[in-house]
């Protein structure tokens, strides 16, 4: 696709159940990242991949949170159990190569606004 | 630990005007990018940079390595260009994906 396509757009969930976010990154684009952010609150980055493998989980908040990523394309951002303090906006990006490539800019999806009630 | 600052967080002004946006960070970075996300939209990358002035269309960067700051300006202001605004850094000797993101100005501009 022309673009990062994340679905669904918008999740509304119970407190307690698990939810899965899709993103499909531009075609070609090793680097891919996650980002959330909260209500009246900053970007925070949650999980970096290279490829299918993630060298970088450190800002998952908690072990509810997971994220893979197969063939070097897709990836999908699990969260088991959730709590209303998931709720935000979750944002996929990607990159040709890693940022420290001048060459390489973000480009960002829309986003999955998860709300938990 | 890097802290990114931006300001003001929000900001008011008449179509045509001049706008400034000021970030500060206070570790050594390799590069900062300049986001827009208008409202309910996703995020688009204006502009990343290392060094020096970048200019595109009615959108100029600069960035002051030795200060640690960098600024975002908007020339003859249009009320399409209301967005918020975020500026991020990338740390060096760090990672190179691990961004530091500023909460972002919040930018209105009238009719």
């Amino acid at each position: 696709g022309a673009g990062v396509s994340q679905s669904p757009s918008n999740k509304v969930t119970e407190k307690g159940k698990d939810v899965e976010l899709r993103c499909d990154p531009i075609s070609g684009h090793t680097a891919l990242y996650w980002y959330r952010q909260s209500l009246g609150q900053g970007l925070e980055f949650l999980i970096y991949f290279q490829g299918n493998s993630a060298p970088d989980k450190s800002g998952l908040p908690s072990d509810r949170f997971s994220a893979e990523r197969t063939g070097g394309s897709v990836s999908t951002l699990t969260i088991q159990r959730t709590q209303q303090e998931d709720s935000a906006v979750y944002l996929c990006a990607s990159s040709l190569v890693p940022q420290s490539s001048y060459n390489s800019p973000l480009h960002f999806g829309n986003g999955t606004r998860l709300t938990v009630t | 630990k890097n802290e990114v600052e931006q300001s003001p967080q929000n900001l008011t002004a008449q179509e045509g005007e001049f706008i400034t946006i000021n970030c500060s960070y206070s570790v050594g970075i390799s590069a900062l990018h300049w986001l827009q996300q208008h409202p309910g939209g996703g995020i688009v990358s204006l502009f990343m940079l290392s060094s020096g002035k970048k200019k595109h269309g009615r959108l100029i960067a600069t960035i002051n390595i030795q200060e640690k700051h960098s600024s975002l300006h908007i020339t003859a202001s249009h009320p399409r260009d209301s967005a918020v605004y975020i500026c991020a850094s990338l740390n060096s000797g760090g990672s190179n994906y691990k961004l530091t993101f500023g909460k972002g100005t919040l930018l209105t501009v009238n009719p």
